[in-house]
């Protein structure tokens, strides 16, 4: 079971709708949770981070975090091409160790 | 935000020579810091642990001899290819570890990566 699972994608949602895209981790003790967004050929960005239940909102982007389930989820609110993207589900568990997922590819259709 | 610069963007270089590359933080400090390796349309993948003033930690199956790690301030780390060969031709990204006082809220944030391409 790999430490971070994401849908590779691709999502493709219509412009100005909302793009959800979902994440598992398979470590209970994991302690923060981040999204980076990267599009192709460039590195990746922080879009947000989360730590504790709930929803955490900034701009069009809302994070949520169910620990109980061990799901983390990022909402893209009136979704624009230039968000088309590979979004990457992060992991802190301890002591600073970070797993990453695969990335889910979105791509949004003018 | 917190800002992570690179150097060089890319580089091209012979097979049989080496490389290194450049990851500097720029307005934090940053006693950890990760060097990743993507090929096209893969996953990024953790190379290795930098950390300051100690010996970097490697991931499973990178040759440490080939890939030398140096973190000697806490802002500055470098990778250095040696003996690059082509199939060592990627995106070579560093992040560096933007600390908040509680490990458990650390953050990575990335440098805009290095393209090599080995001939």
């Amino acid at each position: 079971q790999k430490e971070v699972e994401q849908n590779s994608g691709p999502l493709s949602v219509p412009e100005g709708a909302i793009a959800s895209l979902n994440c598992t981790y398979s470590d209970r003790g994991s302690q923060s949770f981040f999204w980076y967004r990267q599009y192709s050929g460039k590195s990746p960005e922080l879009i947000m981070s989360i730590y504790s239940n709930g929803d955490k909102e900034d701009g069009r982007f809302t994070a949520q975090l169910n620990k109980a389930s061990q799901y983390v989820s990022l909402l893209i609110r009136d979704s624009q091409p230039s968000d088309s993207a590979t979004y990457l589900c992060a992991v802190n568990r301890n002591f600073n160790k970070f797993y990453f997922g695969s990335g889910t590819k979105l791509n949004v259709k003018p | 935000g917190a800002v992570v610069s690179q150097h060089p963007s890319w580089v091209i270089c012979k097979s049989g020579t080496s490389v290194k590359i450049e990851c500097r933080s720029l307005d934090f400090q940053a006693t950890t810091m990760f060097w990743y390796r993507q090929f096209p349309k893969q996953s990024l993948m953790l190379m290795a642990t930098s950390n300051e003033g100690s010996k970097a930690t490697y991931e499973q199956g990178v040759e440490k001899d080939k890939f030398l790690i140096n973190h000697a301030s806490l802002t500055l780390s470098t990778l250095t290819v040696t003996s690059a060969h082509p199939e060592d031709s990627s995106f070579y990204i560093c992040s560096a570890l933007r600390a908040s006082g509680t490990s458990t809220t650390d953050t990575q944030y990335f440098g805009p990566g290095t393209r090599l391409t080995v001939l």
